[in-house]
């Protein structure tokens, strides 16, 4: 299948610093990009949607000033956790699709803490 | 609106029985249906997909899934389990670019 590389895989940031992660399909293009945060217990939460060269959807509930998604190529997209607080300590993952895909593939996940 | 229930929060089974992890989705039109694994701290791995077809989908690592209109269920299943296959499961739908994923199940597979 195809390969989808997030980094980094943990970061630690002290409260109020911004943190940036991104994912990468490594071979293909990705026409659309998802960023979901899982908490403890396992759900999995769509955060936003985006498709390459155009802004994110996000989902409802979330702020868009304080997680900002980038999708600038068709392999790139990011997610960059803006004035970080404890509460956004998570699972972070990001999830391609190519064009002639049916399904998305994964990255391997971020794991942020914030102290 | 479209949504996936996974009713089970754990699922456990000794090792070389028959395992099925349930789904039931609920989506407008003609589902996308996927399965996916998740091992501690990993991002998600994928299984299986049904687009059209056979109702009867074959996968990776010998799991299988089975779809069911009527029923509206796709349900994973593996003739043997392995305690290898002890991890998180996901059931996901996709209709257009929105997927919607299933709580998961914790299969935890007993030597």
């Amino acid at each position: 299948g195809a390969v989808v590389s997030q980094h980094p895989s943990r970061v630690i940031c002290k409260s109020g610093t911004s943190v940036k992660i991104e994912c990468r399909s490594l071979d293909f293009q990705a026409t659309t990009m998802f960023w979901y945060r899982q908490f403890p217990k396992k759900s999995l939460m769509l955060m936003a949607t985006s498709n390459e060269g155009s802004k994110a959807t996000y989902e409802q509930g979330v702020e868009k000033d304080k997680f900002l998604i980038n999708h600038a190529s068709l392999t790139l997209s990011t997610l960059t956790v803006t004035s970080a607080h404890p509460e956004d300590s998570s699972f972070y993952i990001c999830s391609a699709k190519g064009r002639v895909n049916t399904e998305a593939f994964f990255g391997q996940g971020t794991r942020l803490t914030v102290v | 609106a479209q949504s996936v229930a996974q009713p089970e929060d754990q699922v456990n089974v000794a090792e070389g029985n028959p395992l099925t992890v349930k789904c039931t989705y609920s989506v407008s039109g003609n589902p996308y249906l996927f399965w996916y694994v998740q091992y501690p701290n990993r991002g998600l791995q994928f299984l299986l997909k049904y687009i059209t077809g056979d109702n009867l989908v074959k996968g990776s690592y010998g799991f299988e899934a089975e779809f069911n209109k009527s029923q509206t269920s796709f349900h994973l299943k593996k003739p043997s389990a392995l305690v290898s296959d002890s991890a998180l499961y996901f059931c996901a739908v996709r209709r257009y670019q929105k997927v919607t994923f299933g709580t998961g199940t914790k299969l935890q597979v007993i030597p």
